[in-house]
């Protein structure tokens, strides 16, 4: 069984400091990992993925996230946080399989202070 | 990009009426696509798959007579909840996945949030 665990849920930072929101995640193959981003009373939007090659992923609005495969870990990044980036973060895993069954974690609410 | 409509975005029924969403894959063909449930600051249950002119596989604990999924074509699934009760107030979102030239991922409708009178 694949699971994420995000083990924050909630984040708050300064506007302009640097963020991190944290992910491990457990699989039986390799990984595909994904983060998504919710705003309120809305459906996801895609920010990034890690398939295959550089372990440093760049995905929208300037996020970037480190697959390291040694701690199981995914976690996002962002060198300077906007108000705008409040929102709520979704961590996900698939087994590279076949199968496109996709499992979340339970979401992070990041807060970005002005 | 990809798109993914879903409508409605919000209804209001009372109890033990029928309501119908519904889910278009706007820009490309989705032989699957997946319905989840999201309850307030909680994660996004996986409830159903469908699957294109075949039966819609539902997770273990998911009421198949009550959550029916109907996957008509490349390009539209419905989930209907039926005799919808208060408890099944929650916020509904479907999703496609992509490969090929858009790259592995989902899009995801708007969500349709469900209030049960």
């Amino acid at each position: 069984a694949q699971s994420v665990a995000q083990p924050e849920d909630q984040v708050n930072v300064a506007e302009g400091n640097p963020l991190t929101v944290k992910c491990t995640y457990s699989v039986s193959g390799n990984p595909y990992l994904f983060w998504y981003v919710q705003y309120p009373n809305r459906g996801l939007q895609f920010l990034l993925k890690y398939i295959t090659g550089d372990n440093l992923v760049k995905g929208s609005y300037g996020f970037e996230a480190e697959f390291n495969k040694s701690q199981t870990s995914f976690h996002l990044k962002k060198p300077s946080a906007l108000v705008s980036d409040s929102a709520l973060y979704f961590c996900a895993v698939r087994d590279s399989g076949g199968y496109q069954k996709v499992t979340f974690g339970t979401g992070t609410k990041l807060q970005v202070i002005p | 990009g990809a798109v993914v409509s879903q409508h409605p975005s919000r209804v209001i029924c009372k109890s033990g009426t029928s309501v119908k969403i519904e889910c278009r894959s706007l820009d490309f063909q989705a032989t699957t696509m997946f319905w989840y449930r999201q309850f307030p600051k909680q994660s996004l249950m996986l409830m159903a798959t469908s699957n294109e002119g075949s039966k819609a596989t539902y997770e273990q604990g998911v009421e198949k007579d009550k959550f029916l999924i109907n996957h008509a074509s490349l390009t539209l699934s419905t989930l209907t909840v039926t005799s919808a009760h208060p408890e099944d107030s929650s916020f509904y979102i479907c999703s496609a996945p992509s490969t090929g030239d858009l790259g592995e991922k989902l899009f995801f409708g708007s969500g349709t949030q469900l209030s049960v009178l």
